[in-house]
């Protein structure tokens, strides 16, 4: 059982490229999503969906976007890379039961992304 | 809008001395409550969680947290601490759906 699996583990860009991080999960976790982490800033939401073919923006949505074809990916594209952008990325994924988040997410291992 | 505040963005505390990480939260109706433990270049793990029933939760590890609704706090505590302990923990609510995280505490533990 592996979890929620992010690739690439690190990667390197040029302001102005784009990009896809990749997450899939095996879990049958209805609910994804992903944040970014800066220092002293905790985590961020960017995106997240409740299921497939819905998708919907968190905190810190522009400059990314996300589609939900299936249960199991949920990739995020940044368009055009900024070095503003950098950061770590994180994609978590849960259960959803009724219309409340009350489970628990189990998170993947990270993106380290710098934006150069 | 719901929001978290981890007050104090680093704690040191000596070996086999009580942990305390304080947590507030905002929030318009009843939220779930989450603690969260993040090691070094890995990603978050669950220690405990709130979601109705027993406002103290106990959780892995031997930390605890009390949900205190009339002071909107959610503070984690761990009677005597241990040097595996260090890491950052994150505090986070979830109302309508969304998991929204606080800006984190790093526990150094002393020798």
């Amino acid at each position: 059982n592996a979890g929620v699996t992010q690739t690439p583990k690190f990667q390197v860009l040029k302001t102005g490229q784009s990009m896809t991080l990749q997450c899939a999960q095996d879990m049958n976790h209805e609910y994804m999503s992903w944040y970014r982490q800066d220092p002293g800033m905790g985590l961020r939401l960017i995106h997240y969906s409740v299921g497939a073919g819905i998708t919907d923006q968190g905190e810190v949505p522009n400059g990314y976007n996300v589609s939900r074809s299936t249960t199991e990916d949920f990739p995020l594209r940044l368009l055009s890379a900024a070095p503003s952008q950098t950061s770590v990325y994180f994609c978590a994924s849960s259960h959803r039961v009724g219309q409340g988040l009350n489970q628990p997410q189990h998170f993947g291992d990270g993106t380290r992304l710098s934006i150069l | 809008a719901q929001s978290v505040t981890q007050l104090g963005s680093h704690v040191s505390v000596s070996e086999g001395a009580l942990v305390l990480l304080r947590c507030n939260y905002s929030s318009s109706v009843p939220p779930y409550l989450f603690w969260y433990v993040q090691y070094p270049n890995q990603g978050l793990q669950l220690l405990l969680k709130y979601t109705t029933g027993a406002t103290l939760v106990k959780g892995i590890n031997g930390f605890e947290a009390e949900f205190k609704k009339s002071e909107t706090s959610f503070h984690l505590t761990k009677p005597s601490a241990h040097m595996s302990d260090a890491a950052e923990y994150f505090c986070a609510v979830s109302v309508g759906g969304k998991l929204i995280f606080g800006q984190g505490t790093e526990l150094s533990v002393k020798p």
